[in-house]
């Protein structure tokens, strides 16, 4: 059981470039988000999913789109990257509905943007 | 802006209870306290929630006082692979449903030898 799974672990953009940062889970949550993690300030979170089709935004959202196609894949775009963005990724997911609702992250992605 | 407050940084002695606070004074009726902690860069890892009782699991105790505007995590014998950042979280439910965690900055939890 894989739990869930970012790639890559690390990546260099120069500025304006695009890229997508995959996320897929195997334990069939329908929850998943993004959050971003810098120096000095607590994970926030970039966006978020409660189902296939369903996305939201969260605390920052802006530079950032998100698609859900299936439930087990959540991929995280940036249109065009900027040094702002420069930052770790987690990807992260959980069952909809109950108490239990913790959340499993992925090992995270090291975004360096020049 | 994160609704918890918890100190930055703690020591505990290996084979001791380590007792980690938080503060959370502005939590309402609905909101849950989780507790996660990220060991050196990794992915953050669950270790307990609650919402007003005192819950237990293998990994740690959550004391939650009954105003519930503090609480307290507890790892009762601290080991040198518990030293990471522990983060004390709010869930916040909004009016669809939607689950959120308000992540502070978290206390780093030194275990030494």
């Amino acid at each position: 059981n894989a739990g869930v799974t970012q790639t890559p672990k690390f990546q260099v953009l120069k500025t304006g470039q695009s890229m997508t940062l995959q996320c897929a889970q195997d334990m069939n949550h329908e929850y998943m988000s993004w959050y971003r993690q810098d120096p000095g300030m607590g994970l926030r979170l970039i966006h978020y999913s409660v189902g296939a089709g369903i996305t939201d935004q969260g605390e920052v959202p802006n530079g950032y789109n998100v698609s859900r196609s299936t439930t087990e894949d959540f991929p995280l775009r940036l249109l065009s990257a900027a040094p702002s963005q420069t930052s770790v990724y987690f990807c992260a997911s959980s069952r909809t509905g109950g108490r239990n609702e913790k959340l499993f992250f992925g090992s995270g992605t090291q975004l360096s943007v020049l | 802006d994160a609704k918890t407050t918890q100190p930055p940084s703690m020591d505990c002695a290996e084979g001791r209870a380590a007792n980690l606070p938080c503060n959370h004074s502005t939590i309402s009726g609905n909101e849950y306290v989780y507790w996660y902690r990220q060991i050196h860069s990794q992915g953050p890892q669950y270790i307990i929630h609650g919402l007003k009782n005192n819950e237990t699991n293998e990994m740690a105790s959550l004391i939650i006082t009954e105003d519930r505007k503090s609480s307290t995590l507890i790892l009762p014998h601290a080991t040198l692979r518990d030293t990471a950042v522990y983060y004390c979280i709010v869930r916040v439910v909004n009016a669809g449903n939607n689950r959120k965690l308000i992540w502070g900055l978290g206390t780093s939890l030194a275990v030494n030898p």
